[in-house]
């Protein structure tokens, strides 16, 4: 498996409150990806990496922000949760765009209520 | 925007049946179709991939087809066993490789 980790997996948080999500790697790839995962949605791309402080928007970026300070760590912020953001979050890593393929972290189940 | 389609939402099939599962896709630049296997409590894996130089790709019991004219690939299960069962999703990426898009997903069960 890719060394790919999440934490916290499992979170409870009220609404209005910050919640940070963080994303470690150890496979030194250049690209890093959150998603989140609704039922009857799939996975939708929220925001990506493609370098350290390379971060661009996804499709359902509003009320999220990203930062990548070091190649093994990307961070996901919620600045002030709702409970629309009640939802799995994964993140996945990649080596390359001309390599495509993707590598997904376990998880995080967060909870907004 | 860009859109995958999935069908069928569930897949419900006896052990060694095949099990076929459709996806299409709106942008007509999409070059990569990856397929990726979800288990309960985990992230995807990828379990077959095709880009669109190709219209064919098997892997033992697996294959992926792809007509680039109609836009739409498929997932073809053969001999499908117990451990099948579990959620797919198909995905179609542009150049760039950076936007991946993804289908809803199927949830497969396969009746021992």
């Amino acid at each position: 498996d890719a060394g790919i980790t999440q934490s916290p997996r499992h979170k409870v948080t009220e609404t209005g409150t910050p919640v940070t999500l963080r994303c470690h790697q150890t496979e030194n790839h250049r690209y890093m990806y959150w998603y989140r995962q609704d039922p009857g949605h799939g996975l939708r791309l929220i925001h990506y990496s493609y370098g350290v402080k390379d971060t661009d928007k996804g499709e359902v970026s509003d009320g999220y922000s990203v930062s990548r300070s070091k190649t093994e760590d990307f961070l996901l912020t919620l600045e002030s949760a709702t409970s629309s953001q009640t939802s799995v979050y994964f993140c996945a890593i990649s080596e390359d765009p001309g390599v495509y393929e993707q590598y997904f972290g376990p998880g995080t189940r967060l909870t907004v209520t | 925007g860009e859109n995958v389609e999935q069908h069928p939402s569930t897949l419900s099939v006896q052990e060694g049946d095949s099990a076929v599962i459709k996806c299409t896709y709106s942008d007509s630049a999409s070059n990569y179709f990856p397929w990726y296997k979800q288990e309960l409590g985990k992230g995807p894996q990828l379990i077959i991939d095709i880009r669109s130089n190709v219209g064919e790709k098997k892997d033992q019991r697996i294959a992926v087809t792809l007509n680039k004219t109609a836009k739409h690939f498929s997932l073809h299960i053969t001999e499908t066993q117990p451990e099948d069962s579990a959620v797919y999703f198909c995905a179609a990426m542009g150049t760039g490789g950076f936007k991946t898009i993804f289908g809803a997903g199927t949830r497969l069960f396969v009746k021992a």
